[in-house]
């Protein structure tokens, strides 16, 4: 088993719709939990993170966190075109000291 | 100002040749990482250096070698290159060290070997 997994993709909504992006981890001890958005043939640049179990809302993008289910979650709402990109999740447990990265979703908004 | 710089952007070279790529961040973070992206698109950390001390070395061939002259450079240096390290490298760092959680990442190093 993976220590992150996100749903396979690539997914594909249409323009104003929303999106849901999916993960779930293995390390019980994780604490932190992040979002990245990787263009094409750029660097993922961090979108979303969230600490504790509920949501997080910033603008369009709300986070959501199930520690006991060991599941967070990404929504997109009134996704545009410009939110086409690859999706990573991140998990980040101190002890560790690392992020545990997922292999991320492809998401593709069409107009 | 660029964040977090790597350079050079584009390395093309051939199998057995030795390289390095360089990597600074100006944002006076104490933690920096390196990350290779291979062709699908798997992010995977290969090292981490925390006020220039290595704290994560995770399996990756002796061939590679990172060096953190202070904690705003982080560089890597390979030797006798395979046809299998062609990938992005990806330079990051973070102040909250050692978790590792928000990132800046570089604009990454696209590694070609012939």
């Amino acid at each position: 088993q993976k220590e992150v997994e996100q749903n396979s993709g690539p997914l594909s909504v249409p323009e104003g719709a929303i999106a849901s992006l999916n993960c779930t981890y293995s390390d019980r001890g994780s604490q932190s939990f992040f979002w990245y958005r990787q263009y094409s043939g750029k660097s993922p640049e961090l979108i979303m993170f969230i600490y504790s179990n509920g949501d997080k809302e910033d603008g369009r993008f709300t986070a959501q966190l199930n520690k006991a289910s060991q599941y967070v979650s990404l929504l997109i709402r009134d996704s545009q075109p410009s939110d086409s990109a690859t999706y990573l999740c991140a998990v980040s447990n101190t002890n560790a000291g690392k992020s545990t990265f997922g292999d991320g979703t492809t998401l593709t908004v069409k107009p | 100002d660029t964040a977090v710089s790597q350079t050079p952007k584009y390395l093309v070279t051939q199998m057995g040749n030795d390289k390095s790529i360089k990597c600074e961040q100006n944002l006076g973070h104490d933690t920096m990482y390196w990350y290779k992206q291979d062709s699908k698109k798997f992010l995977k950390i290969m090292f981490s250096y925390n006020n220039k001390e290595l704290i994560i070395n995770e399996t990756v061939p002796n061939r590679f070698s990172p060096k953190s002259p202070d904690k705003a450079h982080l560089n890597l240096h390979i030797n006798s290159l395979e046809l299998g390290d062609s990938a992005v490298y990806f330079c990051a760092s973070s102040q909250e060290a050692p978790q590792g959680g928000l990132q800046y990442f570089g604009p990454g190093t696209r590694l070609t070997v012939t």
